[in-house]
């Protein structure tokens, strides 16, 4: 059974810091991993997407690692800012199963 | 594209009564999951569907929850009779068929209260 873990459950940094949050997972055959952002009472905003073939994905400040054979993922944060506080969440979608099984959340805040 | 649609976004309702909530997946995408979050639990899946078809429906935790997709663009997660620890936020999902570049996108959620 697929168990995702996020380290750590919270965390907070001034502004400007670079950071990096874990997710870790302990079935390696996946197809691919997904970084969500989600505010306070509102949904789940699709951050990156890495496929199983993949090592990371880039998008703006954000980077994502995926080292499967080691069930690691990183998200890496450059220059944080306070509009980045918020819950960061990861997914795995299983091979052959097509489901998304979520991490516990890092809750990150960025202080000014 | 509007997104995964939720409706309603807020329910309240009392022990015992029959609860409704709707999801449309983003057109075009084939796979369709429900998800409940909760400050205990995190996010967990409950059911989700290929096709209209039930895949996989092992997340759901009783008898009591009960979930449909009639046709492609429409979804029900049905609970009855609710009961306190059914509160929680609901989620739906949507997905295109596509094993490693199939990106899961959410809606709004459903926050629900049973009192």
């Amino acid at each position: 059974k697929q168990e995702v873990t996020q380290i750590p459950a919270a965390l907070s940094v001034p502004e400007g810091e670079n950071l990096v949050l874990n997710c870790s997972f302990t079935d390696s055959a996946i197809y691919n991993l997904q970084w969500f952002r989600q505010d306070p009472g509102k949904g789940l905003t699709s951050l990156l997407l890495i496929q199983s073939s993949q090592r990371e994905q880039t998008s703006g400040r954000l980077n994502a690692s995926l080292d499967k054979s080691s069930g690691r993922s990183t998200l890496y944060i450059a220059a944080s800012q306070p509009g980045d506080s918020a819950t960061y969440l990861c997914a795995v979608k299983g091979s052959g199963t097509y489901k998304y099984i979520f991490g516990t959340g890092t809750r990150l805040k960025v202080l000014a | 594209d509007a997104g995964v649609i939720q409706s309603p976004r807020h329910e309240v309702t009392e022990m015992g009564q029959e609860v409704t909530l709707r999801c449309k997946p983003i057109s075009g995408h084939d796979y369709l999951f429900w998800y409940r979050q909760t400050m205990m639990r995190g996010l967990e899946l409950l059911i989700y569907f290929n096709n209209n078809v039930p895949i996989d429906d092992s997340g759901m935790p009783e008898d009591r929850f009960s979930a449909k997709m009639p046709n492609a663009s429409f979804s029900t997660l049905k609970i009855q009779p609710s009961e306190p620890r059914d509160s929680a936020v609901y989620f739906c999902a949507s997905s295109r068929t596509g094993r490693e570049y199939a990106e899961a996108f959410f809606g709004q959620g459903t926050r629900l209260t049973v009192v």
